[in-house]
């Protein structure tokens, strides 16, 4: 069965980075596109950026531009959502989400809190 | 960018009732690429529909979807206890985008 499994809560600081990380199994990771979606505390779902795991290929919503890194390592099929220049405003729980291949997310991981204090 | 907006905001209905909610895009969903989503409190979201009519696997058949163009609905035939979540539309056509929203709650 797929499964995607999330790294743990982070806190960070304002101006931080954090990296978040999602293992994938019980499918082909190189056959399907990836994504990360966020939500913060009480608000709806917030798509940040997609990865072809076959070839890196990435396409980022333009509001994370320049801040917004995901990679894959399909040696042990981990995907990756590097976010810099934190701000309190990023606190949100982070989902990385498969592509179902109809412009869908057909399973998500449990989700990773971050919280940005000082 | 594709704006989609769900209407209502916060819908209140009793099991057994029918629930009917409304998702309407800025520009046309052509592709008709457009999914519904349910999420409880500290689940992630689970995929219940996709390409605008088509039940995702496992998904009950009281759930069914509807629509083309820029005007999409989620009917939900007869309400059980654990239907009452919130749900999200999604559109996919040069990007990717969600509605702000239904909750649905027990009148």
């Amino acid at each position: 069965q797929v499964q995607l499994a999330q790294s743990g809560a982070e806190v960070k600081e304002p101006g931080a980075s954090v990296k978040v990380s999602c293992k994938a199994s019980g499918y082909s990771f190189t056959s399907f596109n990836m994504h990360w979606v966020r939500q913060a505390p009480g608000q709806g779902l917030e798509w940040m950026g997609i990865i072809s795991p076959s070839g890196g290929a990435t396409t980022y919503a333009q509001k994370f531009q320049g801040r917004l890194i995901i990679t894959t390592d399909t040696s042990t099929s981990t995907m990756y959502m590097e976010l810099s220049s934190l701000r309190p405003e990023d606190t949100a729980v982070y989902y990385c989400a498969k592509d179902g291949d109809r412009g869908n997310f057909d399973y998500w991981g449990q989700g990773t809190l971050v919280t940005v204090s000082s | 960018d594709i704006v989609l907006t769900q209407s209502p905001g916060t819908l209140s209905l009793s099991p057994g009732e029918r629930a009917t909610l409304s998702c309407r895009a800025s520009q046309s969903v052509s592709n008709n690429y457009l999914a519904w989503y349910q999420q409880k409190p500290g689940q992630a979201p689970r995929l219940l529909i996709y390409t605008a009519s088509s039940r995702a696997a496992g998904i009950p058949d009281r759930f069914s979807g509807s629509g083309s163009g820029t005007d999409f609905t989620l009917t939900i035939s007869r309400l059980e206890p654990e239907d009452f979540a919130v749900y999200y539309c999604q559109q996919h056509v040069t990007s990717f985008s969600f509605g702000q929203g239904t909750k649905l709650e027990i009148k």
